[in-house]
């Protein structure tokens, strides 16, 4: 079975621009989740879809982040203007139960 | 607020027990998970508790007691590649997003 996979694994962007994240979730989970672990810090809920509905998404920052979940496959997270402190590692996961959640590898994005 | 406080870092040798404790305080509470995470890559799911008491899984056990918000990770018969940070991780509904403790770094010597 594949696991979570996401693109790219590395991003270094300047300020102002835009990027977006990949995430393809294990075939048949329904739920989704993008997370954010900043330097030093803890990993951080940023939203979470049950299929392609979003459920939960208080913890997106501010309106420049916009996750997207194309027919429950596929998600996309596009930052746009990028801003430095959006610099850290951003992790999805996905589950079919809401403790065991399967991680990705992480898109490590530099904001200069 | 949420918060979940566990130590930063603990050490040991090889073949010893090491405990990990995780102490929560969350507006609702449903269950406790613990993840792996080696190096930087993807955190990996270890255990989950919701109701008091051990749950054991080979070499790591995860205990839990909902009226002291409290929990531990224990890990027996350490192997170098024990070697990685550890999470902590709450529920605070059914169907509800994780939230993370900082993570503990465990670094085995031989």
């Amino acid at each position: 079975e594949a696991g979570v996979t996401q693109f790219p694994s590395h991003s270094v962007i300047e300020k102002g621009q835009t990027v977006t994240l990949r995430c393809d979730p294990i075939s048949g989970h329904d739920n989704l989740y993008w997370y954010r672990r900043v330097m030093g810090k803890e990993i951080k809920f940023l939203l979470h879809f049950v299929k392609e509905s979003k459920q939960d998404e208080s913890g997106m920052p501010n309106n420049r982040f916009l996750a997207e979940r194309t027919g429950g496959t596929y998600s996309t997270l596009k930052v746009q203007p990028a801003e430095l402190e959006d610099s850290g590692v951003y992790f999805c996961a996905s589950s079919t139960t809401w403790y065991e959640q399967y991680f990705g590898p992480g898109t490590r994005l530099t904001v200069t | 607020g949420q918060s979940l406080e566990q130590p930063s870092e603990v050490t040991a040798v090889e073949g010893a027990i090491v405990q990990i404790n995780c102490t929560y305080q969350t507006s609702g509470f449903y269950g406790l998970s613990w993840y792996q995470q080696h190096d930087g890559g993807a955190p990996t799911f270890l255990s989950y508790n919701a109701l008091d008491g051990l749950e054991e899984t080979g070499r790591f056990s995860s205990f839990l007691s909902r009226s002291d918000s409290y929990g531990y990770l224990l890990l027996q018969e350490l192997q170098m590649k024990d070697s990685a940070s550890y999470f902590c991780a709450v529920n605070r509904q059914a169907g509800t997003a994780l939230i993370f403790g900082k993570g503990t770094t465990l670094s085995v010597s031989s």
